[in-house]
């Protein structure tokens, strides 16, 4: 079974500073991977995804991702983190072709302070 | 273009009672599908319709079901509803093909409490 995992459940970086969001997959099949981001009292908003072709994905907001096989890695990061990059963030895998079914990490909350 | 749309927004309900909760999905999308959102487990995958069809189905109990009519709208439904039942039920909806990698546009959720 497919399964993701977030490391560190709650990250504090300082405005301006590198942001890394860390997540690691296990799939049996090339996978479909997703960062997506909650804000309070919201749902889910795609910041970026990964099926196939480049491993370096630039999303919105200034985000990207690489994913890396070798490591089953797709670490989200962001050069210089802004106050309004507060909010939880989650890393998905989906096991099917549609990209739906999403299974989700527990979720990283970012803190960013000024 | 109208994003997903759910209804209500806020749920208060008592044990052993069952609910609806309905979804609207954007124009021209397919698929809808239902996660459960919580504290301790997190986001977890209910089920996908697509085109009135049950197509994926996560772990459950069949207390949880739903379904999807001709316009794409989609209900799920709970019933006898447990403490442990209170969260957050997110719906999403994508077009559905089987192309790789669909793009899933969440709705902001109806917040059910079970007292």
């Amino acid at each position: 079974a497919q399964s993701v995992t977030q490391l560190g459940s709650h990250v504090s970086v300082s405005e301006g500073a590198l942001v890394l969001l860390r997540c690691n997959y296990s799939s049996s099949v090339p996978p479909y991977l997703f960062w997506y981001v909650q804000y309070p009292n919201q749902g889910l908003q795609l910041l970026l995804k990964y099926t196939t072709g480049a491993t370096l994905v630039k999303g919105i907001n200034g985000f990207e991702a690489e994913f890396k096989k070798s490591e089953t890695s797709f670490h989200l990061t962001k050069p210089s983190a802004h106050m309004s990059d507060a909010a939880e963030y989650f890393c998905a895998v989906s096991p099917n072709q549609a990209g739906t079914a999403l299974i989700f990490g527990k979720g990283t909350t970012l803190s960013v302070s000024s | 273009k109208a994003g997903v749309t759910q209804t209500p927004r806020y749920l208060i309900k008592t044990r052993g009672q069952q609910v609806t909760l309905s979804c609207s999905p954007i124009s021209g999308h397919r698929s809808v599908s239902w996660y459960q959102q919580t504290p301790g487990q997190g986001l977890q995958f209910l089920f996908e319709y697509f085109s009135e069809t049950q197509r994926n189905k996560g772990n459950f109990p069949g207390r949880f079901s739903g379904r999807q009519f001709s316009n794409s709208r989609s209900e799920m439904n709970v019933s006898t509803l447990e403490l442990g039942d209170s969260a957050l039920y997110l719906c999403a909806s994508c077009r559905g093909g089987e192309d790789g990698g669909n793009i899933q546009y969440f709705g902001a959720g109806t917040r059910l409490s079970v007292l």
